[in-house]
């Protein structure tokens, strides 16, 4: 079934600076892309939902790329503050339309 | 936005002891998902409904049961925990199969 590897697992950035977290998938059908954000002691929130037809996607200061070639999915989030401090998961969609999720990266945001 | 809300948000319990978590959501979504939530493994999906009645299974559903009674409520059940069963507990719900799963707060489940 489908795998998916999330990089870094841990992530410290400087206020106004980028955070860049990739994820890299295996199954070449997957069709749907997600970034969620979980807060401390909350649920996953959704970010932001890509289909497949898209190579990139901004939203308020996030960036979406996916490389469908490489199968990688990345999320860049451009002049980060300390209110994004929160773990961030990627979720693919696969050939299946199961939801896998990846591993987490604990996002720091030093003010 | 979905609202999907669980209970309790905290529990401890014994090994050995009878666990339910319970899940609802109120908006209407066919598709019902329990996950756990560990260190390094991300979200591992447990259980899943897709209405009133239905059960499938997911991943990871060793030691886990779970029941859908309505469209609004999706209940998952430990009869005899486990240590290994500690973790923090999702649930989510989606209209469709693969598409975007809205989340409860989580429920924190501690087997002493």
């Amino acid at each position: 079934g489908e795998q998916v590897e999330q990089r870094p697992p841990h992530l410290s950035v400087r206020e106004g600076d980028s955070a860049f977290i990739i994820c890299t998938y295996t199954d070449s059908a997957t069709a749907y892309f997600y970034w969620y954000k979980q807060e401390p002691g909350a649920g996953l929130q959704l970010l932001m939902s890509v289909f497949s037809n898209v190579d990139r996607k901004e939203e308020q200061g996030l960036t979406v790329l996916l490389n469908k070639k490489d199968k990688q999915l990345s999320l860049n989030l451009t002049a980060a503050h300390p209110g994004d401090s929160a773990v961030y998961f990627c979720a693919v969609s696969g050939g299946n339309n199961k939801l896998t999720f990846g591993q987490g990266t604990v996002l720091s945001v030093i003010p | 936005e979905a609202a999907v809300t669980q209970s309790p948000r905290n529990k401890v319990t014994v090994t050995g002891g009878n666990v339910t978590l319970s899940c609802r959501q109120t908006n209407s979504h066919n598709y019902m998902y329990w996950y756990r939530q560990d260190t390094g493994h991300g979200l591992r999906l447990i259980h899943y409904s897709y209405g009133a009645g239905n059960l499938q299974i997911g991943d990871v559903p060793d030691g886990y049961k779970a029941t859908r009674t309505t469209q609004e409520d999706f209940f998952l059940l430990l009869e005899l925990a486990s240590p290994s069963q500690t973790s923090l507990y999702f649930c989510a719900s989606s209209d469709i199969w693969g598409g975007e799963q809205y989340f409860g707060p989580g429920t924190r489940l501690t087997v002493l």
